[in-house]
């Protein structure tokens, strides 16, 4: 079956510009996740959502991020006034339910010229 | 505050070698995860441990967890080149309800 989605692959964005990334997890898993890889390290969590709700947030780094899933499905990750630190491989993964396997996504190249 | 420490953090090593990937975890964890990682690729899921002494294998990789120790290992045996990529380990932190605690990952060449 299909896998986690991501769109867009590659976003070129200019310093102060808002940023929206979007994740198709894979059909019927409840659990999603949020993740941030630079360069040479593991991903980063930054948030976790069980439905429609964020069960925890404890990852993200300011009040410059911002996720949502409304329908309990797709979820956008908005980042604005975006700075050259944001600049990362944004990665979504989902889980049937919280706790089992998590699948990634491709992940969203994000550069902040 | 969890770690996961992991060790070598780059390794080379020789078609047909055997070699152990080591990963430390500073807490207590209802699972750990191995996931691999090729260039400019996303994370692929290797195995996924639950209990004490669990010991899991696929192809020339097995993967092992010692939850008294707070460590798992990853072993190749008869290494070949497309085993080359970086493997990462994570550890749920417990409940399942947050994200997974990755280590720095372990960036493998294996060389003919």
């Amino acid at each position: 079956g299909a896998g986690v989605s991501q769109t867009p692959s590659n976003k070129v964005t200019e310093k102060g510009k808002y940023v929206e990334l979007r994740c198709d997890p894979i059909s019927g898993h409840t659990a999603l996740y949020w993740y941030r890889q630079s360069l040479g390290q593991g991903p980063e969590f930054l948030i976790y959502f069980q439905g429609t709700g964020a069960a925890d947030d404890s990852g993200l780094p300011n009040d410059r991020f911002f996720a949502v899933r409304p329908e309990g499905s797709v979820s956008t990750l908005k980042i604005q006034r975006t700075e050259r630190g944001d600049s990362a491989v944004y990665l979504c993964a989902s889980s049937p339910m919280r706790g089992e396997t998590q699948y990634f996504g491709p992940g969203t190249r994000l550069l902040v010229l | 505050e969890l770690k996961v420490e992991q060790n070598p953090l780059f390794l080379s090593m020789q078609e047909g070698k055997n070699y152990t990937i080591y990963c430390n975890y500073s807490t207590t964890s209802d699972r750990l995860y191995w996931y691999r990682q090729d260039p400019g690729k996303s994370l692929e899921s290797l195995f996924v441990l639950l209990s004490n002494g669990a010991v899991k294998q696929e192809g020339r990789l097995m993967a092992s967890l010692d939850t008294k120790a707070r460590l798992s290992t990853l072993h190749i045996t008869a290494a070949v080149h497309d085993l080359s990529a970086t493997y990462f380990c994570a550890v749920d932190s417990g409940g399942g309800a947050d994200g997974l605690t990755f280590g720095k990952g372990t960036h493998l060449i294996i060389q003919p």
